[in-house]
């Protein structure tokens, strides 16, 4: 079965300062991962995705995450924090073939202080 | 183009009512899935349609069902409303229907039992 856990329901950061959002993944097949955003009121959006390609992933906004199958981890960073990365952060994985449905974390909610 | 909409984006309901929550994939998109965020949890997979047949389903009571129409819309019907059924319950599209392509989601339609 798959799952995912996001260690810090809550993390804060100054502008300008790193990013660093944890994911760990447990998966029996070979797993395809996913960072999603959620603003305040909106719908997710999609940050990136790993699909076996390279294990470094790079999405939107500046954030990029790197597939670590020795620690099962994928977690989410950014060099310099802004303002507007403050935001729900969700962690996913694929649960199973030929279907949608995507198994996701807890969540983590970034503030970034000025 | 429009993204996924969702309606209605609010309602209050009793306990004991019925719902009916729809969504309008993206144009071009055969794939709806509907998704519950709890407050405080993260989306946890009701349904995936893909052309108009079920093809996943998440762990969710028999009181939950879905439907997709020949035009790709899709209803999500929830009967004998509880208390804990209130939830953000956001509809997800994709062009083909695995996890390898990017699921858009709408900004969600949020349900309120008393």
């Amino acid at each position: 079965a798959q799952s995912v856990t996001q260690l810090g329901s809550h993390v804060s950061v100054s502008e300008g300062a790193l990013v660093l959002l944890r994911c760990n993944y447990s998966s029996s097949v070979p797993p395809y991962l996913f960072w999603y955003v959620q603003y305040p009121n909106q719908g997710l959006q999609l940050l990136l995705k790993y699909t076996s390609a390279a294990t470094l992933v790079k999405g939107i906004n500046g954030f990029e995450a790197e597939f670590k199958k020795s620690e099962t981890s994928f977690h989410l960073t950014k060099p310099s924090a802004h303002m507007s990365d403050a935001a729900e952060y969700f962690c996913a994985v694929t649960g199973g073939s030929n279907t949608d449905k995507l198994i996701f974390g807890t969540g983590t909610r970034l503030q970034v202080f000025p | 183009d429009a993204g996924v909409t969702q309606s209605p984006t609010h309602l209050i309901k009793t306990r004991g009512q019925h719902v009916t929550l729809r969504c309008s994939p993206i144009s071009g998109h055969k794939s709806v899935s509907w998704y519950q965020q709890v407050l405080g949890q993260g989306p946890q997979f009701i349904f995936q349609y893909y052309e108009k047949e079920e093809r996943g389903r998440g762990n969710f009571p028999d009181r939950f069902s879905a439907r997709q129409f020949p035009n790709y819309s899709s209803e999500l019907n929830v009967n004998a409303l509880l208390l804990g059924d209130s939830a953000l319950y956001l509809c997800a599209s994709s062009f083909t229907n695995t996890f390898v392509g990017e699921l858009f989601f709408g900004e969600g339609s949020r349900l309120t039992v008393l």
